[in-house]
């Protein structure tokens, strides 16, 4: 039973170029959030999506970064035009959003660098 | 704003001693609160959920939460070197799965 799965694990961009993180939720899970953790900083949320919906993206620069939740397929955070302060790492985790929430399991996270 | 506090650190414990981290947080409509261990270049890991007063143990860690006094605490009993980590609190509202974190406490603990 896979956890979380997140691909790329690292990501290296130019400045001016698109990154594309993908985020695979744990089987039965449908509703997705993604955290962005700057260098020597807590997480920070930055949207809460469910199958074809948009739920919560608030944390989300209004600029240049989307995310989406196809039917089928991962999520993803598409970042346009990367700058260097976009270098962060991202982690996704998924739920599969019961009246109880303990907490959900991050994956392994992908690491982007913008050069 | 809503904010969840945390000591930077670092934290220095010698091992087989009790480590004790703080967290404050400024949003009284806080109802959850988690104790996430992160290791360099690593992802979070959930190790401790608490929701009501009180303490609740498991295994070498115990949380602690007073309401009143917007206040969750991390001690962990018999320190391993293993256990050094960054250890993120976070806290989230009722009904809402959206975490707000701290932004971590370093801790060492010494051989």
């Amino acid at each position: 039973n896979a956890g979380v799965m997140q691909n790329p694990r690292h990501l290296v961009r130019r400045r001016g170029q698109e990154a594309r993180l993908r985020c695979s939720p744990m089987k039965g899970h449908s509703h997705v959030y993604w955290y962005r953790q700057l260098p020597e900083e807590g997480l920070k949320f930055m949207v809460y999506l469910q199958k074809e919906n948009i739920i919560d993206e608030s944390g989300m620069p209004k600029e240049r970064f989307s995310a989406e939740f196809p039917k089928e397929g991962p999520s993803i955070l598409r970042i346009q035009q990367v700058v260097r302060g976009d270098s962060a790492a991202y982690f996704c985790a998924s739920s599969p959003r019961t009246a109880n929430f303990y907490g959900y399991t991050f994956g392994s996270g992908t690491r982007l660098t913008v050069v | 704003q809503k904010e969840v506090e945390q000591n930077s650190g670092p934290l220095s414990v010698p091992e087989g001693a009790i480590a004790s981290l703080n967290c404050t947080y400024s949003d009284r409509g806080s109802q959850s609160f988690f104790w996430y261990r992160q290791y360099s270049g690593k992802s979070p890991e959930l190790i401790m959920f608490i929701y009501s007063n009180g303490d609740k143990e498991d295994g070498r860690f115990t949380a602690q939460l007073n309401k009143a006094s917007q206040y969750v605490s991390l001690l962990i009993r018999d320190s391993q070197p293993s256990d050094s980590a960054t250890y993120l609190c976070a806290a989230s509202n009722f009904g809402n799965e959206k975490l707000t974190f701290g932004t971590g406490t370093r801790l060492t603990i010494i051989p």
